[in-house]
């Protein structure tokens, strides 16, 4: 059974346009993340989610906007494509409150062209 | 900002050698994670040591941690093939939720 499930694990777009990806747990955590992961592999965290409330919200241009419609998923919209948005971009989920373990999803590869 | 800084950069050792990462952090710490990235993978959690201890076990894994010198260290023992990967210290910055991860070490074990 998977854990943290992300959906497309790939997707090349064209400049300028919109998609989203999308994030599943079903560890019953109540706190799921979305993460970049750029070329030289280093990852920085963007938006952190408890029960639906918006916690963190990085210095993160605001055509990426996360949207969680319960508290086992958390989605990420993206606008107006930019190259610079090709990544790899994770979700990860914790329990609340623990500052403890995260568990991270596969990954979804984000290209533009 | 940047919170964690692991070293060697990469590394590249015979099977059944032991493989050591270091990694250094800034600020004050409750607890320090090691997370390992295989090829086109999520990350994997392997172990967390808190403040207060010195040095944790976990199979061929030995985790140490200094405060005084806000440092720790990732020592794999026996090394395998399958332990190729990238190898990241995460720590919680300050007071907040945000775990704050390293660039990684890369760690290639040549069979």
């Amino acid at each position: 059974d998977t854990a943290v499930s992300q959906t497309p694990k790939y997707l090349v777009t064209q400049m300028g346009n919109d998609k989203s990806i999308k994030c599943e747990q079903n560890l019953g955590h109540d706190t799921m993340y979305w993460y970049k992961q750029d070329s030289k592999k280093f990852l920085k965290i963007m938006f952190s989610y408890n029960n639906k409330e918006l916690i963190i919200n990085e210095t993160v241009p605001n055509r990426f906007s996360p949207k969680s419609p319960d508290k086992a998923h958390l989605n990420l919209h993206i606008n107006s494509l930019e190259l610079g948005d090709s990544a790899v971009y994770f979700c990860a989920s914790s329990p609340e409150g623990r500052r403890g373990e995260q568990f991270f999803g596969p990954g979804t590869r984000l290209t533009v062209l | 900002s940047q919170q964690g800084e692991e070293d060697p950069q990469a590394l590249s050792i015979q099977e059944g050698e032991n493989a050591t990462m270091n990694c250094s952090y800034k600020t004050s710490i409750n607890n320090l994670q090691w997370y390992r990235q295989n090829s086109g993978r999520g990350l994997v959690h392997l172990i967390l040591i808190r403040s207060n201890e010195r040095e944790k076990h976990s199979g061929r894994l030995r985790v140490t941690l200094d405060t005084s010198k806000k440092s720790s260290s990732l020592l794999i023992t026996a090394s395998r093939a399958a332990d190729t990967a990238s190898y990241f210290c995460a720590t919680y910055q300050g007071g907040s939720e945000k775990l704050v991860f390293g660039k990684g070490t890369k760690l290639t074990v040549n069979p």
